[in-house]
């Protein structure tokens, strides 16, 4: 079973709209991270976040982790069409077990 | 520096045919993934290793095995191949440490007839 569950499985928004992605695991982790996959492409890493953090900022990006609700969100601001993909959770189980959740299909509407 | 590649990148396949999937990384990485990725599914973790000579079963293995006699090189291979096989096969690699971030190859699409 997937330990990293995204909500919504699609979004579709205008551009210059923030866009709102959420992540849920079940068991203990060291570390969450994210990562954007283009149609037809590998993914690349985006951010992380270690379990004793409960925010982070880079760019445009926005990822907060809740422990105690075994939850993450990714909020991207200020959109644009290049934002345009798949965005996927990524969980480290152990020091050694990367597993990703379901992914997040991103439409910005320009 | 190439990073995470993968060969083939394209491979049609008839079931009972076997194939073996070449992952090779020039980073020096320590852990190396084979996952496969279907529709609405994400990304399923078959196997990984942690180190040369070691491998270890992930959430889907079953179908599937893998070697790592290399540290560079992360092989999947697939003895008997079945339409339920199908799908896009994606390798990362990762450094040791907690912190360390996964690249990715550009993967290989399987189609098994």
């Amino acid at each position: 079973s997937q330990q990293g569950e995204e909500d919504p499985q699609a979004l579709s928004i205008q551009e210059g709209e923030n866009a709102t992605m959420n992540c849920s695991y079940k068991t203990s982790i060291n570390n969450l991270q994210w990562y954007r996959q283009n149609s037809g492409r590998g993914l690349v890493h985006l951010i992380l976040i270690r379990s004793n953090e409960r925010e982070k900022h880079s760019g445009r990006l926005r990822v907060t982790l809740d422990t105690s609700k075994k939850s993450s969100s990714l909020l991207i601001t200020a959109s644009r069409a290049a934002d345009t993909a798949s965005y996927f959770c990524a969980t480290l189980q152990g020091a050694q077990k990367l597993v990703f959740g379901q992914g997040t299909r991103l439409t910005i509407n320009p | 520096n190439a990073g995470v590649t993968q060969t083939p990148k394209f491979r049609v396949l008839k079931t009972g045919q076997s194939m073996t999937l070449l992952c090779a990384q020039d980073m020096n990485h320590e852990y190396m993934y084979w996952y496969r990725q279907d529709p609405g599914m994400g990304l399923r973790l078959i196997h990984y290793s942690v180190g040369e000579g070691t491998t270890a079963k992930g959430e889907v293995p079953d179908g599937y095995n893998v070697s790592r006699l290399k540290k560079q090189n992360f092989l999947l291979g697939l003895e008997s191949a079945a339409p339920s096989q199908t799908s896009v096969y994606f390798c990362a690699s990762r450094g040791t440490g907690g912190r360390t971030e996964a690249f990715f190859g550009q993967g290989t699409r399987l189609t098994v007839v």
